[in-house]
């Protein structure tokens, strides 16, 4: 079964940082182009970050860039984003999506929540 | 640029939903998905290529559409089908989602 599960969302001041985790199972993860993907309270989907199944290229939403960092880790299967500079838009459930190359965002996992206030 | 439409519909179980998503450049190879999102829970794939349905997606569930305009249909509308639908390329980057149709019970 394909599990994707996100970890290290947190309440956290404007200007601070924190680092998301996503553990993926299930697949062969250094196969797959790997995203992160947001939604602020009650918005849509934003895409936030992507990178390729072997790391060495990385792109990012405009929103973002500068301050946060895609990477991975195919040999733990694991995901992360670091997040620095946060700001109160930044606020939003956090989604790790798997993505063949050519195809659609397939698997999702259960979403790991941000919250950026003082 | 996916532009959706409508914001809301509003219907009744058994009746037919069409929702739109418009592109503002072509989407290469129709590469465009459907995505289904209920609360509290993550997007769910529904349809790929423009008109192929993924996987355990029943066939009330059909996309249509190429080029800059695109249709998702659900022919019967059951009472578990009410929720925000999302448009998506992945045919140029960076990705790119629409605004969100929410379908909501009339």
């Amino acid at each position: 079964e394909v599990q994707l599960v996100e970890s290290g969302g947190d309440l956290v001041q404007p200007g601070g940082s924190l680092r998301l985790s996503c553990a993926a199972s299930g697949f062969t993860f250094s196969n797959y182009w790997m995203h992160w993907v947001r939604q602020a309270p009650g918005k849509g989907l934003l895409w936030v970050s992507r990178i390729n199944p072997d790391g060495s290229n990385t792109i990012y939403a405009d929103s973002v860039k500068g301050r946060f960092t895609i990477s991975r880790d195919n040999a733990k299967n694991t995901l992360y984003l670091q997040m620095n500079s946060l700001r109160a838009e930044d606020t939003a459930v956090y989604y790790c999506v798997s993505q063949l190359t050519n195809a659609p965002l397939d698997y999702w996992g259960q979403g790991t929540l941000v919250t950026v206030s003082s | 640029v996916l532009t959706q439409s409508p914001a809301t519909l509003s219907l009744s179980p058994g009746e037919r939903a069409t929702l739109s998503c418009g592109a503002s450049q072509t989407v290469i190879k129709t590469f465009l998905a459907w995505y289904q999102q209920k609360p509290g829970l993550a997007p769910r794939l529904l349809i790929y290529d423009a008109s192929s349905r993924a996987t355990g997606i029943p066939d009330r569930f059909s996309g249509s559409g190429s080029g800059t305009d695109f249709t998702l249909t659900i022919s019967r509308l059951e009472p578990e089908d009410f929720a925000v639908y999302y448009c998506q390329q992945y045919g140029s980057s960076p990705l790119t989602f629409g605004g969100g149709t929410k379908v909501e019970i009339k």
